[in-house]
């Protein structure tokens, strides 16, 4: 089956710790992207990524980072620098530039303590 | 970024009642999508429009376009209890390039017993 895939579904940290989240796809997509949700709130963007080996910062980067070495893949990592990092985080991808289709993973929820 | 104001915030309706919820800006949109998110998973892709008036329908789910490309609106006609959920619009401005979505707050649709 094809897919976005995130893991793990729940992640605990304690403050000061950096954790990366996990966003593997199978769709072939060259595009993907990082949001945050949180209660009462429409989808934040994070980072997002057009092709392997680039990547563009959203509206709500600071305090995060992200890689893509491969198309599959696009690790987002919450730092120690992101002030209020308890949230639900979503992975999406899409076919490419000019196609506007998102789709999404199942998130991962983290809590910071 | 921009924003996107969707409404009614919350929707308590009878099984088998029509819904209606819509998006506006005060910006120019050239896509919306809307999508269907439930608890603690990732927001389902529903409907996409792409062009200025256009209707689309999927199901017992319509979705509309606006004239003016600063509004869209979705309609579920006779709803059932997995109807149940939170409803996303979101849209691309105009000329804004492949840089993620902006989305609404979304519409919980709550089905009373």
């Amino acid at each position: 089956d094809g897919g976005i895939t995130q893991s793990p579904k729940y992640l605990f940290r304690k403050e000061g710790q950096n954790v990366t989240l996990s966003c593997e796809q199978n769709l072939n997509h060259d595009a993907m992207y990082w949001y945050r949700q949180d209660p009462g709130q429409g989808l934040r963007l994070i980072y997002y990524s057009q092709i392997v080996n680039d990547f563009q910062k959203g509206d709500i980067a600071e305090g995060y980072s992200v890689s893509r070495e491969k198309k599959e893949s696009f690790p987002l990592t919450v730092t120690s620098a992101q002030k209020n990092p308890t949230a639900f985080y979503l992975c999406a991808s899409s076919i490419g530039t000019g196609t506007y289709e998102q789709y999404f993973g199942p998130g991962t929820r983290l809590t910071v303590t | 970024g921009q924003q996107l104001n969707q409404s009614p915030q919350s929707m308590f309706i009878q099984e088998g009642e029509d819904v209606s919820m819509n998006c506006t800006s005060s910006s120019i949109f050239n896509t919306w999508l809307w999508y269907k998110q439930d608890p603690g998973e990732g927001p389902v892709l529903l409907i996409a429009l792409y062009k200025a008036g256009e209707l689309t329908s999927n199901g017992r789910l319509t979705a509309q376009f606006g004239i003016t490309r600063k509004d869209s609106f979705l309609n579920i006609s006779a709803s059932i209890p997995s109807d149940v959920g939170i409803y996303f619009c979101a849209g691309f401005l105009s000329g804004g390039g492949a840089d993620g979505l902006t989305f609404g707050k979304g519409t919980h649709l709550i089905i009373q017993p």
